[in-house]
């Protein structure tokens, strides 16, 4: 049974760098689209980017500057930087697996979530 | 990106009552749209992926439908355990974008 689980720092400086890990459990990470989500206390989810296997990523654009994800097959683990952040960017960070072949498209296993918040 | 509505934003609703969400996207999406549940203080969980198909394990009282830019959740008998925020999910398109969130309470 794959697991997932988020791991960081939980509280951040404004200015410098979020940096989060994802571990990977009872499967590999050498498949399937490794993705980041946050959700601000109290609102809504937001997609943030993935990391698939190869190397490929792709961010959302309002966050596109700021976010680098990569991976270390070797731990299974895969990893999300997030530069220059604000209090805008507390919120809980969920990593999830994305299937993307047809029909399938979803986000079936997901972490427990991390929070993770900006203050001096 | 593609934007994403819910309606209604809340209800309240009854044990073994009917409930319908609708979501609605700006642009079509053929059929790539799911449903996740979150519960306070934990992740979401995929019910429904491809507008229709039943996640594995999820209950049958969950159906979905709809395809282009309109769609619906249906809880056909509300448990318990149902009571909770319910998000749509565009993947059709990068950026992927959820819709706003319905919270299901009890009335």
């Amino acid at each position: 049974q794959v697991q997932l689980q988020e791991s960081g720092p939980g509280l951040v400086k404004p200015s410098e760098t979020l940096s989060l890990t994802c571990t990977v459990s009872g499967g590999s990470i050498s498949t399937y689209y490794w993705t980041w989500i946050r959700q601000p206390p109290g609102k809504g989810l937001e997609w943030i980017g993935y990391f698939y296997y190869t190397g490929n990523t792709n961010y959302n654009p309002s966050l596109n500057s700021r976010v680098t994800m990569s991976a270390d097959t070797s731990k299974n683990q895969f990893s999300l930087r997030l530069s220059s952040v604000t209090a805008a960017d507390t919120a809980v960070y969920y990593c999830a697996r994305r299937i993307a072949v047809r029909p399938i498209y979803a986000f079936d296993i997901w972490g427990r979530g991390t929070m993770v918040t900006v203050s001096s | 990106a593609i934007q994403m509505t819910q309606s209604p934003s809340s209800l309240s609703a009854s044990v073994g009552d009917r409930v319908t969400i609708t979501c609605r996207a700006s642009q079509g999406i053929k059929n790539d749209l799911g449903w996740y549940q979150q519960k306070p203080g934990q992740a979401p969980k995929l019910l429904i992926y491809g507008a229709s198909s039943l996640q594995s394990g999820v209950p049958s009282r969950f159906s979905g439908r709809g395809s282009g830019t309109d769609f619906t959740l249906t809880i056909s008998s509300l448990q318990p355990e149902d009571f909770a925020t319910y998000y749509c999910l565009q993947d059709y398109s990068y950026p992927l974008t959820f819709g706003p969130g319905t919270k299901v309470d009890i009335k």
